[in-house]
């Protein structure tokens, strides 16, 4: 069965820094790894997707990058704000099946 | 907005009393998904369905019954609810791996208190 890891399981840092959230899972054979955003009482939001055959994606401030032979996925948060303050979690899928699995996340505070 | 709705979206029940949950989609993907969130569990699957009439069970299936008759709407059913399945219910659709992109969206959950 895969495994998804998140450490840390939380994160404070002061607004403006730089930081990176990790995400590891135990079987590299993965079609692709998702990461989603979810605050307070509310639903998951998609934040990238990256596909087996990527390594990495960008959206704004969110760089997302993909290590297959490691099992390792980690997103980068540039500049961060107080509106960054979410729980981060990670899904990979397997090549074949469509069940997802999900890391139980890293909930990260920026203090204005 | 993936056009995802779930109702109820807060629930009280009682022990023994059955109850379902709806999730409807606007955007006719063919995958839909229930979860359920737990502190210190994170996400888990209950059921899955890969299209009309087709489901397969999750991880914590047990419990729980899904139906899909229509392709916009995905149902799961607690025969008979239990305190332990007071949790966060979330529906999500998936792409199924359409141009290699096996991505989820999720709905706003609901959230389920079995006194």
């Amino acid at each position: 069965k895969q495994e998804v890891t998140q450490i840390p399981a939380a994160l404070s840092v002061p607004e403006g820094e730089n930081l990176v959230l990790n995400c590891s899972f135990t079987d590299s054979a993965i079609y692709n790894l998702q990461w989603f955003r979810q605050d307070p009482g509310k639903g998951l939001t998609s934040l990238l997707l990256i596909q087996s055959s990527q390594r990495e994606q960008t959206s704004g401030r969110l760089n997302a990058s993909l290590d297959k032979s490691s099992g390792r996925s980690t997103l980068y948060i540039a500049a961060s704000q107080p509106g960054d303050s979410a729980t981060y979690l990670c899904a990979v899928t397997k090549v074949t099946g469509n069940q997802f699995y999900f890391g139980t996340g890293t909930s990260l505070t920026v203090i204005p | 907005d993936a056009g995802i709705t779930q109702s109820p979206r807060h629930k009280v029940t009682e022990t023994g009393t059955p109850v379902t949950l709806r999730c409807h989609q606007t955007e006719n993907h063919r995958y839909m998904y229930w979860y359920r969130q737990d502190p210190g569990h994170g996400l888990r699957l209950i059921h899955y369905s890969y299209g009309v009439k087709d489901t397969d069970k999750g991880e914590v299936s047990d419990g729980y019954s899904v139906s899909r008759s229509k392709t916009e709407d995905f149902l799961l059913t607690l025969e008979s609810a239990t305190s332990s399945q007071t949790s966060v219910y979330f529906c999500a659709i998936g792409l199924g791996g359409l141009a290699g992109r096996n991505e989820q969206f999720f709905g706003p959950g609901t959230r389920l208190t079995v006194l």
